[in-house]
């Protein structure tokens, strides 16, 4: 398996542009995680979705965050407009379901800056 | 709120010489804590999974060992390709057991010197 895979592997925009991150879990997987990493407040969650339904939304900061996922093989993550508070390293994990196991697997990451 | 301390925050030791990394956890519920190592540029990777005190799990140099307050994740005679960052993460059993969300410590970063 490739493995959770994330694009772009880097981003930088300027402020009040729209950006759009994206995720595709390893296959067979019904959770799929989004977290931000920064040096201050280290790794976050953001929101997870069960079988493509939010569960826990929680965490996403404020309303230019919103998180989708069409189908079991996509998902995506979009800040609009964007502020530089929000540059970070943004991760998308998988884990898989009822009856498995509980850990999460992480992909490489986006790391976004804006300017 | 479930919080996680992780100490020390810093630990250089020379190869061959043995540690140990804390994880300290408050949690309504434990399911499982998760230890995740994390390279420069890259996400982490999931090392072990404990489910309940007295738990113990190895990999090559590594020990992970669970009681119902921390966790110590035990580096035995440690060469320069285990330096990295080491995540510790609790997962709660939710109200319905079935809660999904790690809560992430701030991690060691881990240097092995030659």
């Amino acid at each position: 398996d490739a493995g959770v895979i994330q694009s772009p592997r880097h981003e930088v925009t300027e402020m009040g542009q729209e950006v759009t991150l994206r995720c595709k879990p390893i296959s067979g997987h019904d959770y799929l995680f989004w977290y931000r990493q920064t040096m201050m407040r280290g790794l976050e969650l953001l929101i997870y979705f069960n079988n493509n339904v939010p569960i826990d939304d929680s965490g996403m900061p404020e309303d230019r965050f919103s998180a989708k996922m069409p189908n079991a093989s996509f998902s995506t993550l979009k800040i609009q407009p964007s502020e530089p508070r929000d540059s970070a390293v943004y991760f998308c994990a998988s884990s898989p379901g009822a009856g498995g196991t509980y850990e999460q697997y992480f992909g490489p990451g986006t790391r976004l800056t804006v300017t | 709120e479930d919080q996680v301390t992780q100490s020390p925050e810093a630990l250089r030791l020379q190869e061959g010489e043995s540690s140990s990394l804390n994880c300290s956890y408050t949690v309504s519920g434990l399911r499982g804590l998760f230890w995740y190592r994390q390279d420069p540029g890259k996400g982490p990777e999931f090392l072990f999974t404990l489910y309940s005190a007295g738990e113990e799990k190895e990999k090559e140099r590594l020990k992970a060992t669970l009681t119902k307050k921390e966790s110590f994740l035990h580096i035995t005679a440690p060469k320069p390709e285990d330096s990295a960052t080491y995540l510790c993460a609790v997962q709660p059993l939710g109200v319905s057991g079935s809660a999904r969300q790690l809560t992430f410590g701030s991690g060691t970063q881990l240097t092995v010197l030659p």
